[in-house]
């Protein structure tokens, strides 16, 4: 079973609208949290990292939110524009094996004129 | 920086011939790795070396792949034989054991089509 699951599976959002994407996680012991964005044909690249005693981060219009007593984060996109169109994974890492990271399968987000 | 580098882009063979997917991570990074990433599977580790030792393999779908990493500025991912399953986007990745995280920055890709 994967342990990082992600919701929902895709969603289509008007430009200029806020939308907000879902993470949770069973990986233990958990060492930090991180969401790429995926744009099409191109490599991931990292949005924003969180360890375990921080509870919400930013990178411009990108608000990422954790709590790690429930295992949960979130991924907030402000004011969304074209160019925020592509797929969003969450990524957790463990304390138990540093160099393997678990992936969730991500949110594909699609932004409308 | 350059960023990782990958090549090719873009690989179209027929079913058993062999496969050389070449990588160059960023410069002073001690770490490498490689994934497949696929619409069924999405992302997922195959093998990631640690100044140029292989650390960890056990991604590595069968016998049919394997990772070399000669030197700190070069690593190939070889299938032999190749199959049509084994189309897929395979990324390389790197990052530094300075930054304890271990943020790791990926290349483009290269798109392996197995007809």
């Amino acid at each position: 079973k994967n342990q990082v699951e992600q919701s929902p599976q895709s969603l289509i959002i008007l430009e200029g609208k806020n939308c907000t994407l879902q993470c949770n996680y069973t990986v233990s012991p958990f060492s930090n949290l991180r969401w790429y964005k995926q744009d099409t044909g191109r490599g991931p690249v990292s949005l924003t990292i969180m360890t375990f005693s921080e509870n919400t981060k930013s990178n411009g219009r990108y608000t990422a939110t954790l709590d790690a007593d429930t295992k949960q984060s979130s991924l907030h996109i402000t004011a969304s524009q074209l160019s925020d169109s592509a797929s969003y994974i969450c990524v957790v890492s463990s304390r138990d094996s540093w160099g393997k990271l678990q992936f969730g399968a991500g949110t594909q987000v699609v932004v409308t004129p | 920086d350059a960023g990782v580098i990958q090549s090719p882009r873009h690989e179209v063979t027929e079913m058993g011939q062999e496969v050389t997917l070449r990588c160059k991570p960023i410069s002073g990074h001690d770490y490498l790795f490689w994934y497949r990433q696929t619409m069924m599977r999405g992302l997922e580790l195959l093998i990631y070396f640690n100044n140029n030792v292989p650390i960890d393999d056990s991604g590595m779908p069968e016998d049919r792949f394997s990772a070399k990493m000669p030197n700190a500025s070069f690593s190939t991912l070889k299938i032999q034989p190749s199959e049509p399953r084994d189309s897929a986007v395979y990324f390389c990745a790197s990052s530094s054991v300075a930054g304890w995280y271990n943020e790791q920055f990926f290349g483009p890709g290269t798109r392996l089509t197995v007809l």
